[in-house]
């Protein structure tokens, strides 16, 4: 168990709705980082945040958004969702912000658009 | 374009003998690598990592090598356990960490009895 919760495990939805993930980090980890797992593109680093604000943004369409909390948890919210967007959404966290910073991921959110 | 690459999708290795996994890099700005295991419906898990200022980090049975000049790291993993068959990931950082962790597609490994 890394520390790092995700909720909910799995969701199904239809296309042009919209869905929020939550994150909840390690216990101490200012860092929260956002992955997104498709079959043919593997991990993508999507968007981090540090301490409630946002540090580095990767391969995020505008459909989507991230906040994170004064209590350092996340949210990542995706809409007008289309069926690319089905994939598994990962959830990381990290003491810092620097480059070598070991990141510990979540379990995962399955996330299935019809 | 891939920054990571991991040219075997699968490796098949004898229970109690070396497993060897392989991953080369183009970017010359990264700075620290990972690797990573991850068994089908869970999060990767964190194995072992190494600065760019090394050339060997140990951890028990787990021991990556980086190459800098071939941009080329390894893991080693001794002697091979039925637990260790899981897919796994190598994933880099640069300075600064401002693209996030930039993974590879993953070697799934499967340890034979």
């Amino acid at each position: 168990d890394s520390g790092v919760t995700q909720t909910p495990k799995h969701l199904i939805t239809a296309t042009g709705q919209r869905v929020t993930l939550r994150c909840s980090p390690r216990s101490g980890d200012l860092s929260v980082y956002w992955y997104q797992q498709s079959l043919d593109q593997g991990l993508q680093f999507l968007i981090q945040y540090y301490n409630g604000e946002e540090r580095a943004k990767g391969n995020i369409l505008e459909r989507f958004s991230a906040q994170q909390f004064p209590d350092l948890h996340s949210e990542l919210n995706l809409s007008s969702l289309e069926l690319g967007d089905s994939a598994l959404y990962f959830c990381a966290s990290s003491a810092g912000f620097g480059g070598q910073e070991t990141q510990y991921f979540g379990p995962g959110t399955r996330l299935l658009v019809l | 374009d891939q920054q990571v690459k991991q040219n075997s999708p699968s490796l098949s290795v004898q229970e109690g003998r070396i497993s060897i996994l392989n991953c080369d890099y183009t970017n010359s700005m990264f700075d620290y690598f990972l690797w990573y295991k991850k068994y089908p419906a869970e999060g990767p898990t964190f194995l072992i990592s190494i600065s760019s200022i090394k050339d060997k980090n140990e951890d028990g049975r787990f021991t990556v090598f980086l190459n800098k000049s071939a941009k080329h790291l390894s893991l080693h993993i001794v002697p091979s356990q039925p637990g260790d068959s899981a897919v796994y990931f190598c994933a880099a950082s640069a300075e600064g960490g401002a693209d996030g962790l930039t993974f590879g597609k993953g070697t799934h490994l499967i340890i034979q009895p």
